[in-house]
């Protein structure tokens, strides 16, 4: 089956430490994209990858590292700089990127990042 | 700027009854706009988009929604909700210059009682 995977669900995160979030698509989608979800809100982007070996930030990066390596994999890192990261954080995919008419974002199933 | 607004943070709605689900946007150019459900503790599931053609949009699990140049807004509404229903719903718009990048509101949750 195709779609997008995110692990690990759940993820426990130390004051001062790095942690790294998975994001993988089967879906052969050469666009990916980080959101961060807090209660009550909608979803800001934090990261956008329209093409392998490139990204560009969103509306809150400061804190939030990305790479692209491989079409498939697009894995962010929320960094000791980010002083607020307990949230809903959802990957997302699309064929293109926008750079067509407008293609449909495919989610993953998200993960849930806290501090101890 | 564009932005989304969802004014109803939960509608709470009997088994069977029509629901609306209200969405207004703000924007100074063309537009593509989104519904998504989000059930508990999953990711996003699109439900329908409006693109351009026909006002009214058809989606799945029985959804419609239509769209109103003139009044900036993109409602989404339901004849008749199933218990299985009760999650939250996601507006967004995207610029067609720029049609990468989404703007969510901040979401309604739909809650269903039998």
């Amino acid at each position: 089956d195709g779609g997008i995977t995110q692990s690990p669900k759940y993820l426990f995160r130390k004051e001062g430490q790095n942690v790294t979030l998975s994001c993988e698509q089967n879906l052969n989608h050469d666009a990916m994209y980080w959101y961060r979800q807090d209660p009550g809100q909608g979803l800001r982007l934090i990261y956008y990858s329209q093409i392998v070996n490139d990204f560009q930030k969103g509306d809150i990066a400061e804190g939030y590292s990305v790479s692209r390596e491989k079409k498939e994999s697009f894995p962010l890192t929320v960094t000791s700089a980010q002083k607020n990261p307990t949230a809903f954080y959802l990957c997302a995919s699309s064929l293109a990127g926008g750079t067509l008419i407008q293609e449909t974002q495919y989610f993953g199933p998200g993960t849930r990042l806290l501090v101890l | 700027a564009q932005s989304v607004t969802q004014l109803d943070s939960q509608v709470p709605v009997f088994e069977e009854a029509p629901v609306e689900l209200r969405c207004n946007y703000s924007s100074s150019v063309s537009v593509y706009l989104f519904w998504y459900v989000q059930y508990p503790n999953q990711g996003l599931q699109l439900l329908l988009k409006y693109l351009s053609g026909s006002t009214l949009v058809k989606g799945i699990n029985g959804f419609e929604a239509e769209f109103n140049k003139s009044q900036t807004s993109f409602h989404l509404r339901k004849p008749s909700v199933h218990i299985s229903d009760t999650a939250e719903y996601f507006c967004a718009v995207s610029h067609m210059d720029s049609s990468y990048k989404l703007i969510f509101g901040s979401g309604t949750r739909l809650l269903v009682r039998p």
